[in-house]
């Protein structure tokens, strides 16, 4: 299996002020097909998960500008660049590269 | 709108077999390339992925599951069924059932609201 690593498990940030979160595979996400299933999905209290990126980097549909995805292989990173306080809940990733299907241990976003 | 929704018990005993359908709307199974699947989430823990099953009935499941759990599909409902054996209190989660790869390749969206179930004698 793969295992997904993501740091930091808790992040305490000022309204305004960026966070970031880093995700790390046990193995490279790179499909046979050339494409990355990596993505990352927001949980806010309460609520069921939600897509936010998808293939590494591709913001998905209605998702806020301020948030990115980036990198390659087995490490990657969402950043948030001024966090909202709607933006409190648990980000996961999550591939879809290879069987089983895995995801990150999440990690929670707080206002300070 | 595609939307999918939980349904089933929310109370089973230990050793009971859990039955879970799923249905869900704005889209079809039988589409190439759609998938169904089934995560859960125990209370304050991380997502852990069920199984998956696509439009032409490939079905996928969690290795360290794969003997408790089955997924079916009935097309012409709109429907997919988990059913999962021999339940325990561990296995007391919320169940998420979620659309895979139309909008967004290789993931999950959107998901249900979710269906605790508790586990317990």
């Amino acid at each position: 299996d793969i295992v997904m690593t993501q740091t930091p498990l808790s992040s305490p940030v000022t309204l305004g002020q960026p966070a970031s979160i880093s995700c790390r595979s046990s193995q490279s996400l790179v499909h046979s097909d050339g494409n990355t299933y990596l993505s990352w999905l927001q949980q806010r209290p309460g609520q069921p998960p939600r897509l936010l990126i998808y293939k590494i980097s591709n913001r998905f549909s209605g998702v806020p500008d301020r948030f990115s995805g980036s990198g390659a292989g087995t490490d990657f990173t969402l950043k948030i660049s001024r966090v909202e306080a709607e933006d409190v809940g648990v980000y996961y990733c999550m591939q879809a590269t290879q069987f089983p299907l895995t995801f990150g241990q999440g990690t929670k976003v707080e206002i300070k | 709108q595609i939307t999918l929704k939980e349904s089933g018990p929310t109370l089973v005993k230990p050793t009971q077999t859990l039955t879970l359908t799923c249905t869900f709307s704005g889209f079809s199974l039988s589409t190439s390339g759609v998938g169904v699947g089934w995560i859960r989430q125990p209370p304050g823990k991380a997502l852990e992925w069920l199984a998956l099953i696509y439009w032409d009935d490939d079905k996928r499941y969690s290795p360290s599951l794969k003997s408790r759990l089955t997924i079916t599909k009935d097309t012409s409902k709109n429907q997919v069924v988990l059913t999962m054996t021999n339940m325990d209190p561990v296995d007391t989660a919320t169940y998420y059932c979620a659309q895979l790869g139309i909008a967004a390749a290789g993931t999950f969206d959107p998901w249900g609201q979710g269906t605790l179930v508790t586990v317990s004698s």
